[in-house]
């Protein structure tokens, strides 16, 4: 069965460094998502991207970061000066117009 | 704007018992209702989901039915096993919106003691 992968599964960065995150979702996928979750708090929505652009942010996804999909396979999110409270879990998904999305098993970002 | 309300966890129920989580939601259009099962350390998976009104989900034992009357998915399972125990989202993903983004709940932690 298909499924969303997502790379790394743990990265620790200092504060003020760039991370990009990894994501492949589903190969005949049109819609894309990022998603965040604070230790013990809920998911939450950042971005989600279609037809090569974003079509949605919230108001977390502010200009430190940015998503792209490079090659037509790779889904990325990119924090350009991380901070303290950026870290999360980073939960990628992926979906089709049926309304359901299949998620990543996530990214644990720890900003140090 | 959308929003989901579920019960304030832990809850916590002897085997066997049988669980009800409530979730109430709003919405501006027309949602697709999910749970989605968080296993400690795990990510997310899809454990129902319900497109219509009285629509029933149903998955491993679990059953949610979408009801447009009184705006609520609660889940529900007739006897919880200790393998159970996790964290569980009800979510919302409105049609009308054109980007599908879910809107998720607070999560409810359930604790199954043997």
């Amino acid at each position: 069965e298909p499924e969303v992968t997502q790379t790394p599964s743990h990265q620790v960065t200092q504060m003020g460094q760039e991370v990009i995150l990894r994501c492949v979702p589903i190969s005949n996928h049109l819609y894309f998502y990022w998603y965040r979750q604070i230790l013990g708090q809920k998911v939450e929505f950042l971005v989600s991207f279609y037809n090569n652009e974003i079509s949605e942010k919230s108001e977390i996804f502010d200009d430190q970061f940015s998503v792209e999909r490079p090659d037509g396979s790779n889904f990325t999110l990119k924090i350009r000066s991380t901070k303290l409270e950026d870290s999360a879990m980073y939960f990628c998904a992926s979906g089709i117009l049926s309304y359901e999305q299949y998620f990543g098993p996530g990214t644990r970002l720890t900003v140090t | 704007g959308d929003s989901v309300t579920q019960m304030e966890g832990p809850v916590t129920l002897s085997e066997e018992a049988f669980l009800t989580i409530n979730c109430t939601y709003t919405a501006t259009g027309y949602p697709s209702l999910f749970w989605y099962v968080q296993y400690p350390g795990e990510g997310l998976q899809l454990l129902l989901k319900a497109t219509k009104a009285d629509d029933k989900g149903s998955n491993k034992g679990f059953e949610a039915t979408y009801r447009k009357e009184t705006t609520s998915f609660h889940l529900e399972k007739g006897s919880v096993q200790v393998s159970d125990s996790a964290v569980y989202f009800c979510a919302l993903s409105d049609r009308d919106s054109g980007t599908y983004k879910y809107i998720f709940g607070t999560g409810t932690r359930l604790k199954v003691l043997a």
